[in-house]
């Protein structure tokens, strides 16, 4: 069984502060996949990276692949109120399925 | 957007009841996802289908059922619901392309009493 951790679980800033989330996983996957989510609503896709070392940037967020493909991170610069959400991650597996590996989450909170 | 109906949006039911949720893609995708979100656990696959009449278990499948009898339709099932099934399911679509990017449509919140 593959599995996830995300950390951290909360976090709570205030704007204009920088912060990282992590993704860490002994196992290697196919690819990894960044998404929000706001209440109410289903997760939105950010990136999805596949190669190993591989750097995407959307906007203010800065999202990179760990070069063994086991672990992710997703960077955001000068957070603002609008990213206040819940930031998920998903491992792609070698698996007859395509299922993907959630981690557990990490809820976002942007203080003006 | 990737074209993914799911309907109802709420529903209550009481124990005991049967209850059909109904995702609906418009874009032909052949892999479709159900997936339960709760709180202190994330998101678990349910099950998934590969294809028409295609289907298998996730990682929480039991007291559910599914059917796919066209591309665009993937039905979940509880045969009984039970308080224990009380959640937020989503369902969820691959592209196709090489990669296992999922997309997810906006869930179906639902109580069993």
């Amino acid at each position: 069984t593959q599995l996830l951790e995300q950390s951290p679980q909360f976090l709570s800033i205030q704007e204009g502060e920088n912060l990282t989330v992590y993704c860490n996983s002994s196992s290697v996957f196919s690819s990894l996949q960044w998404y929000r989510q706001e209440p109410g609503e289903g997760p939105v896709l950010l990136v999805t990276v596949v190669t190993g070392g591989e750097v995407k940037k959307l906007k203010r967020l800065t999202f990179q692949f760990g070069d063994a493909r086991k672990d992710s991170s997703l960077h955001i610069t000068a957070a603002q109120p609008g990213d206040t959400g819940l930031y998920l991650c998903a491992g792609g597996g070698y698996n007859a399925g395509n299922m993907l590996t959630f981690g557990g989450g990490t809820r976002l909170m942007v203080k003006p | 957007d990737a074209g993914i109906t799911q309907s109802p949006r709420h529903k209550v039911t009481e124990t005991g009841t049967p209850v059909t949720l109904r995702c609906h893609q418009t874009e032909n995708h052949r892999y479709m996802y159900w997936y339960r979100q709760d709180p202190g656990h994330g998101l678990r696959l349910i099950h998934y289908s590969y294809g028409v009449k295609d289907t298998d278990k996730g990682e929480v499948s039991d007291g559910y059922s599914v059917s796919r009898s066209k591309t665009e339709d993937f039905l979940l099932t509880l045969e009984s619901a039970t308080s224990s099934q009380t959640s937020v399911y989503f369902c969820a679509i691959r592209t196709s392309g090489g990669t296992d990017t999922q997309y997810f449509g906006p869930g179906t919140r639902l109580t069993v009493l």
